[in-house]
């Protein structure tokens, strides 16, 4: 498709079990975000990759928290030893270039920690 | 962190009303953009605005850029139910990532 695509769109987990959010950002895009918003409220930055540069991971909450991006394209949020407070919807976006240009989100993928 | 408070955090007005958003923070952006969200889907753009002062509308929202780019505001005219939604700003400094606000839902109730 054209647009921003996540997976899955509903993952139900146990506490302590690990998870992985899939991000495929529109082809062309150099950067990419993940967002993770709770009970329909603001978004909490978590990491942000722009092109062949180092990610911004000032965002992540504990070190049970990573993301990779492989081959500039694809993005993967691990979390790790899930907790019940990790709940939420995970949200990616991608942008065509630096400097703030639109940002084009997925529908996100919503993380049920039992 | 750059932390960009949103007020008021919910309202709920009737179809017809008009009503001001506000997007406020201590720190300078160089870009500050709106987006709304339905529910069960991702935020979408409704405006950039990059100059202090600027004021951009759009239909019936009109969207204002504070003088020393620290603060923003969203006004709606006419509200109808299709605007019912959660409205964010969100900010930009240089080439780092985008920070986004707390977040205004809105009804309207025709």
């Amino acid at each position: 498709g054209a647009g921003v695509s996540q997976s899955p769109s509903n993952k139900v987990t146990e506490k302590g079990k690990d998870v992985e959010l899939r991000c495929d950002p529109i082809s062309g895009h150099t950067a990419l975000y993940w967002y993770r918003q709770s009970l329909g409220q603001g978004l909490e930055f978590l990491i942000y990759f722009q092109g062949n540069s180092a990610p911004d991971k000032s965002g992540l909450p504990s070190d049970r928290f990573s993301a990779e991006r492989t081959g500039g394209s694809v993005s993967t949020l691990t979390i790790q030893r899930t907790q019940q407070e990790d709940s939420a919807v995970y949200l990616c976006a991608s942008s065509l270039n630096r400097g703030h240009g639109e940002l084009f989100f997925g529908e996100g993928s919503r993380l049920t920690v039992l | 962190t750059q932390l960009l408070e949103q007020s008021p955090q919910f309202l709920s007005i009737q179809e017809g009303e008009n009503l001001t958003v506000y997007c406020n923070s201590s720190s300078v952006f160089s870009s500050l953009q709106w987006y709304r969200q339905e529910p069960g889907e991702g935020p979408v753009l409704l405006v950039t605005v990059v100059t202090g002062g600027e004021v951009k509308k759009l239909k019936r929202l009109t969207f204002q850029f504070g003088d020393a780019r620290k603060d923003s505001s969203l006004h709606i005219t006419a509200a109808q139910p299709g605007d019912t939604g959660l409205y964010l700003c969100a900010g930009g400094a240089g080439a780092n990532n985008l920070f986004f606000g707390t977040g205004t839902r809105l009804t309207v109730i025709p």
